[in-house]
């Protein structure tokens, strides 16, 4: 299995431009999340999907957008990049939230700098 | 407020030495807990989780940590440190129904193992 996937790895944006963040799972995990992490600040979670079809907010939603069509992936769109944007977006996956045992696992990372 | 807490930026150990990595939380109901290393530049892994049963929890490389319902802890522990061991660490915790199983995260310690 190759786990969980994220490109690009790197990414510079100017203001204003909109990209999308890929993720993918090849575990059928149900649960998949985006966290921002930034320096000082840990992991903070930008949204998430409890399954196909079904996504929620997390603690900074603001200027992103997601969906989840399939199990497998779960793409992060930056609508229109502001420097406050620049950071560290991991992917995460997990088998069900529902059940709280189950520990997650995470994508090697995208760095992204808007400038 | 629900949080989980990691009271240290960073923990500087000599090889060879015990390290404690410090965590606590503030849920409602029972917690679920969880360590996660992180080396850079690459994503979380998971190192271990307290669900229930026995409060000491074994886990990857070597670590365990101590799960301490009364002083609302979570210690992760090595007997002694190896300079491969320097890394981000961070704290999780999971609870519900109201938290909805939606780990949170501490800021992270970083952990620096000199030799």
């Amino acid at each position: 299995n190759a786990g969980v996937t994220q490109t690009p790895k790197f990414q510079v944006l100017k203001t204003g431009q909109s990209m999308t963040l890929q993720c993918a799972q090849d575990m059928n995990h149900e649960y998949m999340s985006w966290y921002r992490q930034d320096p000082g600040m840990g992991l903070r979670l930008i949204h998430y999907s409890v399954g196909a079809g079904i996504t929620d907010q997390g603690e900074v939603p603001n200027g992103y957008n997601v969906s989840r069509s399939t199990t497998e992936d779960f793409p992060l769109r930056l609508l229109s990049a502001a420097p406050s944007q620049t950071s560290v977006y991991f992917c995460a996956s997990s088998r069900d939230r529902s059940q709280p045992t189950y520990e997650q696992y995470f994508g090697p990372g995208t760095r992204l700098t808007v400038t | 407020a629900q949080s989980v807490a990691q009271p240290e930026d960073q923990v500087n150990v000599a090889e060879g030495n015990p390290l404690t990595v410090k965590c606590t939380y503030s849920v409602s109901g029972n917690p679920y807990l969880f360590w996660y290393v992180q080396y850079p530049n690459r994503g979380l892994q998971f190192l271990l989780k307290y669900i229930t049963g026995d409060n000491l929890v074994k886990g990857s490389y070597g670590f365990e940590a101590e799960f301490n319902k009364s002083q609302t802890s979570f210690h992760l522990k090595k007997p002694s440190a190896l300079v491969s061991d320097s890394a981000l660490y961070f704290c999780a915790v999971k609870w519900g129904p109201g938290g909805s199983y939606i780990p949170t995260f501490g800021r992270g310690t970083s952990l620096i193992v000199h030799p």
